[in-house]
């Protein structure tokens, strides 16, 4: 069945530091792939996402590109903020639209 | 626009008794998703509706479990009778259409004690 993998966390980092969440995937269609976001105590928000391969989702200065080739979608922040702190999570939605989501990676950033 | 709205945000019970979850998606919307989140499994889809009719509850744990739509604007999670492992934070979601993201509520922590 469908599948999503993201890399493990903690992810803890400096505040303007660059932040890379890696996030693959096993579908068996052509999905859509989202990153949703989640600060302490709130349900998940949806971050960005992508349609088809190749396409860029971005928010906020936040930025991933759906590839193919490789079946991932990696979620990448030029200079993080302390307000960056949250729980990530990576999506896919295959059929209809029932969304399969990846563990989650937590993001620390200290000033 | 007022979001998905959960409530209670907060549950704590003994062991046995029935707990209902309530939820009410943003107007408009056709999809309903419950969702429970726990460090052990992570973010699980419990059931999904689609204009006030559940389309799958393949996620939906056991009979213990049931959920309702009585309405567009209005749906429950029930638990009967709760148990310590129903512990978790359980959220409602809601989406415009199949292939539009989902709004997410700010969940209820519910503990069995």
């Amino acid at each position: 069945g469908d599948s999503v993998t993201q890399m493990e966390g903690p992810v803890t980092l400096s505040e303007e530091a660059f932040l890379t969440i890696n996030c693959t995937y096993t579908a068996t269609g052509y999905p859509s792939l989202f990153w949703y976001v989640q600060y302490p105590g709130e349900g998940l928000q949806l971050l960005l996402k992508a349609t088809k391969a190749d396409d860029k989702g971005s928010n906020k200065g936040f930025e991933a590109t759906y590839r193919k080739e490789t079946t991932s979608f990696h979620l990448e922040k030029g200079s993080v903020q302390v307000s960056d702190s949250a729980v990530y999570f990576c999506a896919l939605s295959d059929k209809g639209n029932k969304l399969v989501f990846g563990a989650g990676t937590i993001l620390r950033v200290k000033s | 626009d007022a979001g998905v709205i959960q409530s209670p945000r907060h549950e704590v019970t003994e062991m046995g008794q029935e707990v209902t979850l309530r939820c009410k998606p943003i107007s408009g919307h056709d999809y309903l998703f419950w969702y429970r989140q726990t460090m052990m499994r992570g973010l699980e889809l419990l059931i999904y509706f689609n204009n006030n009719v559940p389309i799958d509850d393949s996620g939906m744990p056991e009979d213990r479990f049931s959920a309702k739509m009585p309405n567009a604007s209005f749906s429950t999670l029930k638990i009967q009778p709760s148990e310590p492992r129903d512990s978790a934070v359980y959220f409602c979601a809601s989406s415009l259409r199949f292939d539009q993201p989902q709004h997410f509520g700010d969940g209820t922590r519910l503990s069995i004690l």
